[in-house]
């Protein structure tokens, strides 16, 4: 079946450094791919998607390309902030089918000043 | 501010007790959803409305039953819950029939069985 698996957490950074979160995915056929982000005490939030190959989906500083080849969608910022500290889960919906949303574990992020 | 809103934002019952959690959108989607969600976990889906009909159940038990009275509301009636049912329970919304809509997610109801 369907899978989403993210590099385990918590990741911890100072300010100003640079991000990565790995994101990699099973699945038949060409999904949509999703970064959601979720801070304390909150629901989840769409951060950036995209939704077929070689599409790089952008937000807040935030990056990931869909790349079919590595079946990946790694999350990138360049200069992470204190507020940027939650925790980001990758995940994909099947363009058929059901339509179900598959969740990676979560990757926890906390950044220090 | 979420476009989705949950009521209510903690909730505390007994065994023995009967609850409603109550979720609302008003941005015209037609497909909603509830989730549960353990600490440090993702999102666990429960159910799926599609065009204010039952579409998906994901197996929960009947002690959980959902309704939806409107394209708007979402309701999940609560009876005779258990301790380790204790979860942010989330709601959330998207276009349906469409992979590539986003879901939008209220902040949840905070729910502790005693």
């Amino acid at each position: 079946g369907d899978s989403v698996t993210q590099m385990e957490g918590p990741v911890t950074l100072s300010e100003e450094a640079f991000l990565t979160i790995n994101c990699t995915y099973t699945a038949t056929g060409y999904p949509s791919l999703f970064w959601y982000v979720q801070y304390p005490g909150e629901g989840l939030q769409l951060l950036l998607k995209a939704t077929k190959a070689d599409d790089k989906g952008s937000n807040k500083g935030f990056e990931a390309t869909y790349r079919k080849e590595t079946t990946s969608f790694h999350l990138e910022k360049g200069s992470v902030q204190v507020s940027d500290s939650a925790v980001y889960f990758c995940a994909l919906t099947r363009n058929t089918g059901g339509f179900k949303t598959i969740f990676g574990a979560g990757t926890r992020l906390f950044v220090k000043a | 501010d979420t476009e989705v809103t949950q009521t209510p934002k903690h909730l505390v019952m007994g065994m023995t007790n009967k609850k409603s959690l109550k979720c609302e959108q008003h941005m015209g989607h037609r497909a909603m959803y509830w989730y549960k969600q353990k600490a440090k976990k993702p999102p666990e889906l429960m159910f799926v409305y599609s065009y204010e009909k039952l579409s998906i159940n994901e197996s929960v038990p009947s002690r959980f039953s959902p309704e939806c009275p409107n394209s708007s509301l979402l309701n999940l009636h609560l009876h005779a819950l258990q301790p380790e049912d204790s979860a942010l329970y989330l709601c959330a919304s998207s276009q349906a029939g469409q992979g590539n809509s986003p879901l939008h997610f209220g902040n949840g109801t905070r729910l502790t069985v005693t």
